[in-house]
């Protein structure tokens, strides 16, 4: 199984300011990596597929990056409603898809 | 719109059995891939299982291989599971996903979700 490691656990960030949120995974899955934004109460939403190609209606502040094992989300200028927990996930052979465990992005 | 509605959960005993269901609408339900992801309350995302459009090819996370099976009706666009001697840590609210990647595909990341379904385990 591929493991999917995320780093920070916890990110504090100031509306506004710049978010790093890594991912790295435990062999190379390519590009076959998504990024998966989650606010309380509510489903996951998909914001990255191909590591770098953003889903339908995801804003531009948001970038993906990162190919084989080392993966990146930023968030150049954190609104209010970005405030939430992120996922990435692998999807590089099937039938395996694993998760991380996830980055919490709070208010500073 | 796509529409992914999950019904089914509940509150059983340890050993028990439970079936969810997933009504599909505002898609080709019979294109793609679907799954089923698992989420512990407070925790993270669990893939459990997935199945391709034709039901051909099925794989479940190792944390339900023999006790849960996942079957799909194209006629009736809908996706189940079946669970089979339920444990504690099955305790989860349960989403419906559908696969981004069409016929002929490989597999890909999930691009609509249920609002999900809790199922408790509990003695």
């Amino acid at each position: 199984e591929i493991v999917m490691t995320q780093s920070p656990a916890t990110l504090s960030v100031s509306p506004g300011e710049r978010a790093t949120l890594s991912c790295r995974a435990s062999q190379s899955v390519s590009s076959n990596l998504a990024w998966y934004q989650q606010k309380p109460g509510q489903a996951p939403r998909l914001l990255f597929y191909g590591a770098s190609t953003r889903a339908t209606g995801v804003p531009a502040r948001f970038g993906g990056s990162g190919s084989g094992t080392e993966f990146t989300l930023t968030i150049s200028s954190l609104q209010s409603e970005d405030f939430a927990v992120y996922y990435c996930q692998q999807y590089n052979k099937w039938p395996s898809w694993t998760f991380g465990q996830g980055t919490k992005v709070e208010i500073k | 719109e796509v529409l992914l509605v999950e019904s089914g959960g509940g509150l059983v005993q340890p050993g028990m059995s439970l079936r969810l269901s997933c009504a599909a609408s505002g898609f080709s339900f019979d294109d793609y891939a679907m799954h089923w992801v698992r989420q512990a309350p407070g925790k993270g995302l669990e893939w459990v299982a997935g199945i391709t459009w034709n039901s051909g090819n099925i794989g479940y996370a190792d944390s339900v291989k023999g006790r849960f099976t996942i079957s799909r009706d194209n006629a009736k666009s809908s996706l189940y599971v079946q669970m089979n001697s339920l444990r504690a840590e099955d305790t989860a609210f349960y989403y419906c996903a559908k696969d981004a990647s069409s016929i002929g595909a490989a597999g890909g990341p999930f691009d609509y979700w249920g609002q999900g379904t809790l199922v408790t385990v509990f003695s």
